[in-house]
Formats: C-alpha cells, sequence, structure tokens
C-alpha cells in the first residue's frame, strides 16, 4: 500500500503572497487532517476533513483554508503569508471517523514552506 | 484547554534503558499516543494507551496512570537509530485530533 505523500517538498514564498500544498492520502483512509509543525516543536492541529467537509478545526485563523477531493486527496491554502507561517506542514490520514480506540495517524514527510 | 509536559533533551548510551516522561492536562481524556519522528521524517506511531498500565510493543512500552494525567515510554535496549524526537499526543473525548507535546529530543550516543 502507498503511503501518505505530498507535494511540494520545499518552497519559499514571500510576505503577502498565497500557497497550495498538496496531499494524497495512504489507500483506504478517507480522513485528511494538517498540522503546522515549527522548528522544534511539535505538530499543531489546522483542521481536518472527513468525506470532503471540514470536520474539526484548531486555533488557525480563516486564510487557512483546506479541500478534500472525492479520491480523499487534499489541499492546505494559506492566503496572505506571513514570517511566522514558515513551517512544516503535516498532513496525516486515518482510516475513518474514529469514535473509539487509537485514531493512528499516517503522516507524509512534509512541506517545507519557508517565508520571506 | 489542553497541555502537555515533555522533557526536551534526553541522552542515552547504546544498550540501556531510557524513560520519557509525559504529563498532560485535557478536559476530557481519551487516549494517550507516542510518536517517533527523525530529522527531517515524518511522524511515526509507536503507541496507544487508553487504560491504566503498561503496553509493550517489542523494544518500546509505553504505561498510563489516568489519576495522576501521567504517562511515560520506555525504550529498551537502544540503538543509535533510536536517536529521533519523541512526541507525546492526547486525544480528547469528542475531538477526533491529537493534540502533540513539544517532544524530547532523544540523543543515543555509544
Amino acid at each position: 500500500e502507498t503511503g501518505v505523500t505530498q507535494s511540494p517538498t520545499h518552497l519559499i514564498k514571500t510576505r503577502g503572497q498565497q500557497v497550495t500544498l498538496r496531499c494524497s492520502s495512504q489507500s483506504g483512509h478517507n480522513t485528511v487532517s494538517w498540522y503546522q509543525q515549527a522548528l522544534g516543536q511539535g505538530p499543531q492541529f489546522i483542521f481536518q476533513y472527513y468525506r470532503e467537509e471540514e470536520n474539526g478545526r484548531g486555533n488557525f485563523p480563516p486564510r487557512f483554508s483546506g479541500l478534500q477531493f472525492p479520491n480523499y486527496s487534499s489541499e492546505l491554502n494559506v492566503n496572505a503569508l506571513e514570517l511566522d507561517d514558515s513551517a512544516l506542514y503535516l498532513c496525516a490520514s486515518s482510516p475513518q471517523q474514529v469514535r473509539s480506540g487509537a485514531n493512528v495517524l499516517t503522516f507524509g514527510a512534509g512541506s517545507r514552506l519557508t517565508v520571506l | 484547554g489542553q497541555s502537555l509536559e515533555q522533557p526536551s533533551e534526553v541522552t542515552a548510551v547504546e544498550g540501556a534503558i531510557v524513560q520519557i516522561n509525559c504529563t498532560y492536562q485535557t478536559s476530557g481524556f481519551y487516549g494517550l499516543s507516542w510518536y517517533q519522528q527523525h530529522d527531517g521524517g515524518a511522524p511515526t506511531f509507536l503507541s496507544y494507551n487508553a487504560l491504566d498500565g503498561l503496553e509493550e510493543t517489542g523494544r518500546f512500552s509505553s504505561f498510563l496512570s489516568r489519576s495522576d494525567s501521567y504517562g511515560y515510554l520506555l525504550l529498551q535496549e537502544l540503538q543509535m537509530k533510536d536517536s529521533a524526537s519523541y512526541f507525546c499526543a492526547v486525544r480528547s473525548t469528542g475531538a477526533n485530533n491529537l493534540f502533540f507535546g513539544t517532544g524530547t529530543r532523544l540523543t543515543v550516543i555509544p
């Protein structure tokens, strides 16, 4: 089975620009979550998508938005980039909306965004 | 709100045993997970505890005490490849997302 793949792996943007990051979920997984990981920190939850709908959101402003497609792949869009948006953006997929148990996340290797 | 506390760094000798502690505060606890992340790599799932006690998976074990809001990850027979960051993460009731701690950087030395 294929894992979670993300693109691009690295990108550089300037303040005020917009960026789109892409994620293909693991085969058989229908739920995708996005996390932001600043250097030396743990991943911070941005939002989750299930059945193409946003299903939970962390403490991030509306300029962070996303999409999920019928094939369960997903995009993260960030508008009006700020310097503090420089981070590793991780996509994670999971098998289903888990009501019990570990809700094991399978992460991609991330997209490293640098905002200048 | 939620908070997790882990030591920022731990150093241990190859072949030894190391314990990484995690204390948490959350409104409505569902379970404690552990993830490993090598530099430049993706976090990978190690272990999960929902009930008190020890869960063993090969060289790695994880412990939870719900009454103490405390857990730990135990790594035995340390190998150089175990050098990585280790994150505890909590899942709260009614939530599908995980809240991660700031991570513990483990360095294994010869």
